[in-house]
């Protein structure tokens, strides 16, 4: 059972770019999670999906970013023009729809590392 | 609101000394509680997890913690570190436990650093 797929493992884009970023999710999983850790500072939540619905994007900036979980394929965040502070780790996690949120965790993928230059 | 406090930014140890890494949260239930490691450039990998039960919990790699509510507290251990343990912690506490959302609030980190 292959574990939480991200890719690509390293990204690198020019200002103004976009970085689209994908995080297939563990076999069986239907909730996604992103993260992103930027240098110097903890990990940070930005958005839980499930299939074709966000649920908790309090994380999410308010502008140039977007995730998506479509019923097909991977989750995609997604990052319009980027600029040099979205240089960053993006790191998925995945969860199964089923199971008591008492007893069971999400599985992280390997990140995406971004640098905008 | 929740939130993780490690106290420690920076922890020098001897290879084969004890390890103690403070984690101390602040949540109004229940608290379900995570500490991971970060090899640099690498992923998250999960050493061990509270959700019940029994306050002492073993993890991978030879480490503990020990969930004090009491103490708001979720300190890792380890009895004798080596130097590949040398790498990033965290400790998480999961942000709401209504529903089905299982995203985590983070700590800072404490940077590890193991002398031979």
């Amino acid at each position: 059972n292959a574990g939480v797929m991200q890719n690509p493992r390293h990204l690198v884009r020019r200002r103004g770019q976009e970085a689209r970023l994908r995080c297939s999710p563990m076999k069986g999983h239907s909730h996604v999670y992103w993260y992103r850790q930027l240098p110097e500072e903890g990990l940070k939540f930005m958005v839980y999906l499930q299939k074709e619905n966000i649920i908790d994007e309090s994380g999410m900036p308010k502008e140039r970013f977007s995730a998506e979980f479509p019923k097909e394929g991977p989750s995609i965040l997604r990052i319009q023009q980027v600029v040099r502070g979205d240089s960053a780790a993006y790191f998925c996690a995945s969860s199964p729809g089923q199971g008591a949120v008492s007893n069971t965790e999400a599985f992280f993928g390997q990140g995406t590392r971004l640098t905008v230059v | 609101a929740q939130s993780v406090t490690q106290p420690d930014i920076h922890i020098t140890v001897s290879e084969g000394a004890s390890l103690e890494l403070r984690c101390n949260y602040s949540y109004g239930a229940t608290p379900y509680l995570f500490w991971y490691v970060q090899s640099p450039g690498q992923g998250l990998q999960l050493l061990l997890k509270y959700f019940s039960g029994d306050t002492l919990v073993q993890g991978i790699k030879g480490f503990e913690a020990e969930f004090k509510r009491s103490q708001s507290s979720f300190n890792l251990r380890k009895p004798s570190v080596h130097w590949s343990d040398a790498a990033e912690y965290f400790c998480a506490v999961q942000g709401d436990n209504a529903g089905n959302n299982r995203k985590l609030i983070w700590g800072l980190g404490t940077s590890l650093a193991v002398n031979p």
